[in-house]
């Protein structure tokens, strides 16, 4: 059973530029979040998906970030006209969802590396 | 809104000594989890806590949730080497859904 998925693992980007981030869930899981890290940093929450609608996009800004869970596919984070501030890792986690209370053990994927030149 | 705060920030130990984190949240929690995640690499899941008061041991370690269900610590007992990494904990709320906030995490370093 493979699990979180997260392409490509290291990315380059001139400042305005677009970025794609792609996280394919582990199977099973319907429940998608993503995070930043900077170096040195903790986990900042950005946004939390199910399939097809965004539940809590609290933690990502108005600007420029937008995220996406289609029916079919993986998930995107997708960031427009990037700049050098958005240089980070980028964490994608699933979970299942199933017995709410009980659960929601997040199984990260490898991350991706953004480097904004 | 919901903050969850953890000291120290850094720790520095020599090998066999003993290790904690304590984590603290601004408002009282349905679960806590706790992470590890190694340098370059991703977090892993450790453990939940569910139960006010709740104590858990893995191995080495030894996961507590306070009474009020606002705070909690992991122990490990003899670090070794391989125990390097950070440590986040993971609150969940209490109310809609269970939305969780990662701590600041607790960076250690296990000197040989």
């Amino acid at each position: 059973n493979a699990g979180v998925m997260q392409n490509p693992r290291h990315l380059v980007r001139r400042r305005g530029q677009e970025a794609r981030l792609r996280c394919s869930p582990m199977k099973g899981h319907s429940h998608v979040y993503w995070y930043r890290q900077l170096p040195e940093e903790g986990l900042k929450f950005m946004v939390y998906l199910q399939k097809e609608n965004i539940i809590d996009e609290s933690g990502m800004p108005k600007e420029r970030f937008s995220a996406e869970f289609p029916k079919e596919g993986p998930s995107i984070l997708r960031i427009q006209q990037v700049v050098r501030g958005d240089s980070a890792a980028y964490f994608c986690a699933s979970s299942s969802g199933r017995g709410q209370r009980s659960y929601n053990e997040q199984f990260f994927g490898p991350g991706t590396r953004l480097t904004v030149l | 809104g919901q903050q969850v705060m953890q000291i120290p920030q850094y720790q520095h130990v020599q090998e066999g000594e003993d290790f904690t984190t304590y984590c603290n949240s601004s408002t009282t929690l349905s679960n806590i989890q706790w992470y590890k995640q190694r340098p370059g690499g991703h977090p892993v899941f450790l453990i939940q806590l569910v139960k006010s008061g709740e104590v858990k041991k893995q191995k080495r370690l030894t996961f507590q949730f306070g009474e009020a269900k606002k705070n909690s610590s992991l122990h490990i007992t003899a670090t070794q080497t391989t125990d390097v990494g950070t440590y986040f904990c993971a609150g969940l709320n209490s109310g809609g859904y269970q939305k969780v906030t990662f701590g600041t995490g607790t960076k250690l370093q296990v000197i040989p």
